[in-house]
């Protein structure tokens, strides 16, 4: 089974500031990787997929990177609305499974 | 509106079942595959369980093999997640989440419903 595996676990950023956030997979899962942000007492809600495509109405602040082992997610200029925590998730074979996230704290 | 909504959730005790539903509204339900996606308090994300369109391929993480059951009904748009032989750990909130059409990423969520193991 693939693991997927987040870092750093937390991230305190200034509002404005870029933030980039990893996450690796255990073996090559190519751009079958998706990101989600969740804030607290909600439910997830997906980001990007396809590894760097971004899902219908999120902003261009968000975008991501990699294929096979190695992913980034990068938040261009933090806003006070996305401080969150962000999970991303295989999707190239089963089990399907989510990394263990990133929380993004203001600084 | 595009949505899904669950229920069924609640408090039962350890080795007894549950059924949690969840309602889909706004699209062509029978189009998509499904899942169901939980988190246990305080902790991140785990996949449960996947069902395709047609019910042919079913999927479940090792940990419900066995104890859990997916189903479908596309005639009431409608998805099914029977729980037996339930465990404290098996404590969380329970989503429901459409696929996208083709691929198994989770691209609509619903709000969830808490179930509670304990006696």
């Amino acid at each position: 089974e693939i693991v997927m595996t987040q870092s750093p676990a937390s991230l305190s950023v200034s509002p404005g500031e870029r933030a980039t956030l990893s996450c690796r997979a255990s073996q090559s899962v190519s751009s079958n990787l998706a990101w989600f942000q969740q804030k607290p007492g909600q439910a997830p809600r997906l980001l990007l997929y396809g590894a760097s495509t971004r899902a219908t109405g999120i902003p261009a602040r968000f975008s991501g990177s990699g294929s096979g082992t190695e992913f980034t997610l990068t938040i261009s200029s933090l806003q006070s609305e996305d401080f969150a925590v962000f999970y991303c998730q295989q999707y190239n074979a089963w089990p399907l499974a989510f990394g263990g996230g990133t929380k993004v704290e203001i600084k | 509106e595009v949505q899904l909504v669950e229920s069924g959730g609640g408090l039962v005790k350890p080795g007894g079942s549950l059924r949690l539903s969840c309602a889909a509204s706004g699209f062509t339900f029978s189009s998509y595959s499904m899942n169901w996606v939980r988190q246990a308090p305080g902790k991140g994300l785990e996949w449960v369980s996947s069902i395709s369109t047609g019910s042919s391929s079913i999927y479940y993480t090792d940990s419900v093999k066995g104890r859990f059951t997916i189903s479908r009904d596309n005639a009431k748009n409608s998805l099914f997640l029977q729980m037996d032989s339930l465990r404290a750990e098996d404590t969380a909130v329970y989503y429901c989440a459409r696929a996208a059409a083709a691929y198994w990423y989770f691209a609509l969520w619903g709000r969830g419903t808490l179930v509670t193991v304990s006696s």
